[in-house]
Formats: C-alpha cells, structure tokens, sequence
C-alpha cells in the first residue's frame, strides 16, 4: 500500500532557529495537507497544497508541493516555545482515497 | 468556537466494560471520521462515514462500533475495552458533494477523547 516517509522523526532546536521537515511518497498525490499537534489535543490544519510546484505560507510557516508530487517540505523560521508539538504530513490520491499520514515530526526547542 | 466537539475529553473505563465516545459537529459536513491515535503516532482510521453509508477499514476490530444518527453526530462505541485500546481517539469531518470546500480535502479536527483502560 501507499507509505509517506516523515523525516526528521524528532527536531531539538534552539529558540530562533529555522525548521524543516519533509514527506515523500511511493504514490503521486494531488493534495498535501500539514497539521500540528499540541500534546492532548487533536491535530490542527497549518497548510493546505494543490498544486506541483505550489509553494504556500502561513505566518512563519512555508509549505511547498514537490514537482513530482510525491513529496512536500514544510519549513518554520525564527522558531517560537509555541511551535513544539507534533507535525504531520498528509496526502491524498484524490478525494475517493483517504488520507495517509506520515509518523509525525516532533519538534522540541531547547531552553 | 469550536466546530468539531468531542466528548468526553477524558474517560476512564474498565476492562471489558463498554464505552461511548461522541462527536458533533457545526459545520454541517457530510463526512464524519473516528482515528485511533497511540503515543505520538500517526492518527489510524478506524471507519467513516459518507452521509449514512458506513465504511469500515479493513484492519478494524469489531470490537469497535460507529452510530451516526443524525449530521451533526457520530458516535464510537467500543464494546469490551481491552488495555490494548487506550488510546487518543480524534473524530474529523469533512465536507462532500457539490461544495467549494469538497475540493480541499480538509479534515477538520476535534481535541480528541483520551480513552484510559484499567
């Protein structure tokens, strides 16, 4: 079946530092999806992508769609306490399929 | 305010002894989803729901149940709670069917029911 690989598994930083995490697949997608994960509580959308090649912001977060489309990168500048949590990449064949999850980039920032 | 409200947060059950969990939801999406989430990892659909047309995973255990009653609710049942079934379990939606945002794939979450077996 359809497998994403997440990597890093785990990101130790220091606050200021840029992030970046990526997903690839054996599959092509037509949408990746990013979300994050406090501790507790369910994931939350960050960046949504549609297109190849399409590269979204949000805030201090950039997303991009690979060419290909099997892979997508998600980067986070001037990192923040706040940006610890879990990050997972989601793609998606096309709306008939469900999502497959990567395992999920937890992100710790050192004090 | 929250779109995707699940209840409880927390529910601690016993061996063997049956457990609702619930979900509802304000966005008045046809789709309604129950994940299975264990320490940090990736969330695992357990089944959904397209409208009325239930759609079980494959890998799912009957242990687990699904009523969803209305478009607002969904509910999980979990018959016989083994330890093995302690878990985060999220509920999602999404919209389906003739509308701009069926096109996005989004899944929208709620705070997930931290589900504790003893």
């Amino acid at each position: 079946g359809q497998q994403l690989n997440q990597s890093p598994q785990s990101m130790f930083i220091q606050e200021g530092e840029d992030v970046s995490m990526n997903c690839t697949s054996s599959s092509i997608f037509n949408t990746w999806l990013w979300y994050k994960q406090d501790p507790g509580e369910g994931p939350v959308l960050l960046i949504a992508l549609y297109k190849a090649g399409e590269l979204t912001s949000n805030g201090r977060l950039t997303a991009q769609f690979g060419i290909t489309r099997k892979d997508s990168f998600l980067n986070i500048s001037a990192s923040i306490p706040s940006d610890v949590g879990i990050y997972f990449c989601a793609g998606q064949i096309d709306s008939n399929y469900q999502l497959i999850w990567g395992a999920g980039t937890k992100l710790i920032i050192k004090p | 305010d929250a779109m995707v409200i699940q209840n409880p947060r927390y529910q601690v059950t016993q061996f063997g002894k049956p457990v609702t969990l619930s979900c509802s939801q304000t966005l008045n999406h046809n789709v309604m989803y129950w994940y299975q989430q264990k320490s940090s990892q990736a969330p695992k659909l357990l089944f959904h729901y397209y409208d009325k047309d239930f759609n079980n995973e494959a890998d799912t255990p009957d242990n687990f149940q699904s009523r969803r009653p209305n478009t607002s609710f969904c509910f999980l049942d979990i018959r016989s709670p083994g330890l093995g079934d302690a878990a985060m379990y999220l509920c999602a939606t999404r919209a389906r069917g003739g509308r701009a945002e069926v096109a996005k794939n989004i899944q929208y979450f709620g705070a997930g029911t931290r589900l504790s077996v003893l």
